[in-house]
């Protein structure tokens, strides 16, 4: 596609639901982030794919997150028995090439009520 | 570790003013250094960037040097205009990491008429 697509764009999730958020990278692109932006933050770093290889999780705050890329494009990330403190903007970017060239996706705007 | 702090906002202009948003950052080897921009309801865009000391990184009449002496990425514009209103993202990457950005926690640029 032309971009980097993210769905839902919204979701609501009661306390202790899982979710999954979906990202699409731009096809071809070998190189996938998540990130999480909190509200009047900055993006925080959760983990790296590159192909369906996840290279890096330094980032995942707990192990109520999991993210997979099986096929080395489409990515999922979960998140397990979700707590308020996972309300965030989840951001996907994809690159061609590692570092220079990230496309970002507009994000998923989670809330945990 | 790593780490990029950033004047805080909101930073309020008239339109033609001259911006400098300040960033300094704190890394290990030789970053990469970025600002991203984020327009009202849209995803994360890469605005300009440097890769070595004394780089020049410009685009769309915005630009930041790459000072190593004094750590700093400062963006500068000369004369702003409302449609630049936005949130700014300073950001550096570790070559050894994969292409993993760390951002500042954002500056919120208002440009008035």
């Amino acid at each position: 596609g032309a971009g980097v697509s993210q769905s839902p764009r919204y979701k609501v999730a009661k306390r202790g639901q899982d979710v999954a958020l979906r990202c699409d990278p731009i096809s071809g692109h070998v190189s996938l982030f998540w990130y999480q932006q909190a509200l009047g933050q900055g993006p925080e770093f959760l983990t790296y794919f590159q192909n369906e290889a996840q290279l890096d999780k330094s980032g995942l705050p707990s192990d109520r997150f999991f993210a997979e890329r099986p096929e080395g494009s489409v990515s999922t990330l979960k998140i397990q028995r979700t707590q308020q403190e996972d309300s965030a903007v989840y951001l996907c970017a994809s690159s061609s090439q590692g570092g220079y060239g990230y496309t970002f996706g507009s994000g998923t705007r989670l809330t945990v009520v | 570790g790593d780490s990029v702090t950033q004047m805080e906002g909101p930073v309020t202009l008239s339109e033609e003013a001259f911006l400098t948003i300040n960033c300094t950052y704190t890394a290990t080897g030789y970053p990469s250094l970025f600002w991203y921009v984020q327009y009202p309801g849209e995803g994360l865009q890469l605005l300009l960037k440097a890769t070595k000391a004394d780089d020049k990184g410009s685009n769309k009449g915005f630009e930041a040097t790459y000072r190593k002496e004094t750590t700093s990425f400062h963006l500068e514009k000369g004369s702003v205009q409302v449609s630049d209103s936005a949130v700014y993202f300073c950001a550096l990457s570790e070559g050894n990491q994969g292409g993993k950005l760390i951002f500042g926690q954002g500056t919120e640029l208002s440009v008035k008429p």
